[in-house]
């Protein structure tokens, strides 16, 4: 069946970095766009990154963009986001996300990232 | 501030039907594809509409989506307790370059 399991979440200081890593199963990977998708506490969804299924073309969220870098290895069914210069407004359960242009089929159970001193 | 704009919560009765509405402009709704979402907190959100008014398998038909113009609407049908979730609209907009989702809607089933 088809799964995404994000992994690297944690506690770590402003200022500081932490590696997401999403990794995916039961379903042509290499095919789909791939997106990154963060709740903070209390908060709604709020898309953070999108790369491409062939990694040419990479989107930013405003908030995250100079800082994070999103990247995949279809060759490991893997996607990651490299988060640097975290911020306490970063805190938040980060979701990987698998989409068409219709939608987001797949979701992972998504991974916390707490930026706290 | 979120580019889509929902209400914040809706509630009915068991049974009963609600709509949701997520409104927006040329740049995104009125001119891409819009995929509602559930979300139970702690759990991964689950896709219930795709390409305005499509059921992934599995979706009953108690829920559907409709597109006019710059705004979008999910109905959902014979309210069940289990329903009771944040629901979600979300587009690609083109200006920003950007997936933009609503600000979310709690649905309470009284």
């Amino acid at each position: 069946q088809v799964q995404l399991v994000e992994s690297g979440g944690g506690v770590v200081q402003p200022g500081g970095s932490l590696k997401l890593s999403c990794a995916a199963s039961g379903f042509t990977f290499s095919y789909y766009g791939m997106h990154w998708v963060r709740q903070a506490p209390g908060k709604g969804l709020e898309w953070v990154a999108f790369i491409q299924y062939d990694v040419n073309i990479k989107y930013y969220g405003d908030s995250v963009k100079g800082r994070f870098t999103v990247s995949r290895d279809n060759s490991k069914n893997t996607l990651y986001l490299q988060m640097n210069s975290l911020r306490v407004e970063d805190t938040a359960v980060y979701f990987c996300t698998a989409c068409t242009v219709g939608g987001c089929s797949f979701w992972g159970q998504g991974t916390l990232v707490t930026v706290s001193s | 501030q979120s580019v889509l704009t929902q209400p914040p919560s809706v509630s009915a009765a068991p049974g009963q039907k609600v709509t949701i509405s997520c409104s927006g402009s040329s740049s995104n709704i009125g001119n891409n594809y819009v995929s509602w979402y559930q979300h139970v907190p702690g759990t991964a959100p689950k896709l219930l509409i795709s390409d305005n008014n499509k059921r992934p398998s599995g979706i009953p038909d108690r829920f559907s989506g409709s597109k006019s113009g710059t705004s979008a609407t999910l109905g959902i049908t014979g309210l069940q307790t289990g329903d009771e979730a944040d629901y979600y609209c979300g587009t690609w907009d083109n200006s920003l370059s950007a997936v933009v989702f609503g600000g979310g809607t709690k649905l309470t089933v009284l």
